[in-house]
């Protein structure tokens, strides 16, 4: 079976900080994983996603995950947070039908 | 290329109505799920449909039901409604069943 947990419901940083958000997965085949964004009232848009081969993942907005099996992980992380990075991040796990199973969430808020 | 619309955009309905969802695909895609994301929660998978048939099914009961159409746009259909389903509702489509998923950007439901 497949889940997906997030630690941290939210995040704060400030402007220009490392952004690092958690995200672990449990996979009972090799997982596909998904990182997305969801800005207010709007849906979700796909930042990046590991399939196979690198593990090392780099997505839109300077956003980057790193594929870990050993610790059965898959954080993202951006170098420098930006005000328009504010919004709520769920990772995600995919089984060989194709569904989804999503994290709770984490919220990111950024200091100016 | 289109994305993925889905209407009416925001719905209030009182429990034990019917309502219905409808979504559009993106050009090409032949693949759309269905997925619930309650208030501060990540999206729940609700069922996806593949080629007119449903293709996997979520821990949802049989009141949510769902058809696609020969263009591959599709409806998500709820029968007696529940103070519970108050929700986004999340369609999201793709190019087959192990495909990435493009989300619209969802229809609100609110029921009273």
């Amino acid at each position: 079976a497949q889940s997906v947990t997030q630690l941290g419901s939210h995040v704060s940083v400030s402007e220009g900080a490392l952004v690092l958000l958690r995200c672990n997965y449990s996979s009972s085949v090799p997982p596909y994983l998904f990182w997305y964004v969801q800005y207010p009232n709007q849906g979700l848009q796909l930042l990046l996603k590991y399939t196979t081969g690198a593990t090392l993942v780099k997505g839109i907005n300077g956003f980057e995950a790193e594929f870990k099996k050993s610790e059965t992980s898959f954080h993202l992380t951006k170098p420098s947070a930006h005000m328009s990075d504010a919004a709520e991040y769920f990772c995600a796990v995919s089984d060989p039908g194709n569904q989804f199973y999503f994290g709770t969430g984490t919220s990111l808020t950024v200091i100016p | 290329e289109t994305g993925v619309t889905q209407s009416p955009t925001h719905l209030i309905k009182t429990r034990g109505q019917q309502v219905t969802l409808r979504c559009s695909s993106q050009s090409g895609h032949n693949t759309v799920s269905w997925y619930q994301q309650a208030l501060g929660q990540g999206p729940q998978f609700i069922f996806q449909y593949y080629r007119e048939e449903e293709n996997g099914r979520g821990n949802f009961p049989p009141r949510f039901s769902g058809l696609q159409f020969p263009n591959y746009s599709s409806e998500l259909n709820v029968n007696a409604l529940e103070l519970d389903d108050s929700a986004l509702y999340l369609c999201a489509s793709s190019l087959a069943v192990t495909g990435e998923l493009f989300f619209g950007e969802g229809s609100r439901l609110t029921v009273l």
